[in-house]
């Protein structure tokens, strides 16, 4: 089955710090996405982070990076340098499916709280 | 301005009655989605659509029924509400993988239905 694993449900970090959410995936599909979505308080769905399966380097996005570990089927989030505003869910999600039939699958989400 | 927008943005409803939630995006996507976050925060796929036909229904109740008149719109109605009906319903669309771009989804800012 295809699956994503986030085994951190909260998690609580000094403000500057940087963090790290955990994110494992299973699949038998050779070409696969992985995202980082955040939620904040406000409830919106905001997008962060993408990994292509076949994408050599890892991705970055200004203060987030993804550690992308492939033979461990595992897609961390790193934010560096964290601020009060990064408070909020983050959801890491696989997308599943062909090209126009796709959906993303997510993890059960991390909720992390910046503390100053 | 708005990307991916849904009405209404909260919906409190009896048991029984039928109610729908509207959804348009302007970004010129060929794909749209719903779906269900439930108490836990939990995100589920319901259906995607992929211009105008429905591509994806996940084993979704039949009181559930999406509706997409064109590209740019994804309504769904709902009959017969049931308590186990409250969730948050989101809405998005993604223009699929291409070369070079992740194929991310954009979600709307959820519906929060409440069924008394």
């Amino acid at each position: 089955a295809q699956k994503i694993t986030q085994t951190q449900p909260g998690m609580f970090v000094q403000e500057k710090e940087a963090v790290t959410l955990d994110c494992t995936y299973d699949t038998s599909d050779p070409s696969y996405g992985l995202f980082w979505y955040k939620q904040p308080s406000s409830g919106e769905m905001i997008f962060l982070i993408y990994q292509g399966s076949y994408d050599q380097q890892n991705a970055t996005e200004g203060r987030y990076s993804l550690n992308f570990q492939k033979a461990r089927k595992s897609a961390n989030l790193v934010i560096s340098a964290s601020q009060l505003g990064d408070s909020a869910m983050y959801f890491c999600a696989m997308r599943r499916g062909s090209q126009g039939a796709q959906k993303l699958v997510f993890g059960q989400g991390t909720r992390l709280t910046i503390n100053p | 301005d708005t990307a991916v927008s849904q009405t209404p943005k909260y919906l409190v409803t009896q048991m029984g009655n039928d109610k729908s939630i509207k959804c348009e995006q302007n970004l010129g996507h060929d794909t749209m989605y719903w779906y269900k976050q439930d108490s836990k925060k939990f995100l589920k796929i319901m259906f995607s659509y992929n211009n105008k036909e429905l591509i994806i229904n996940e084993t979704v109740p039949n009181r559930f029924s999406p509706k997409s008149p064109d590209k740019a719109h994804l309504n769904l109605h709902i009959n017969s509400l049931e308590l186990g009906d409250s969730a948050v319903y989101f809405c998005a669309s993604s223009q699929g993988e291409r070369q070079g771009r992740s194929g991310e989804q954009f979600f709307g800012p959820g519906t929060r239905l409440t069924v008394l």
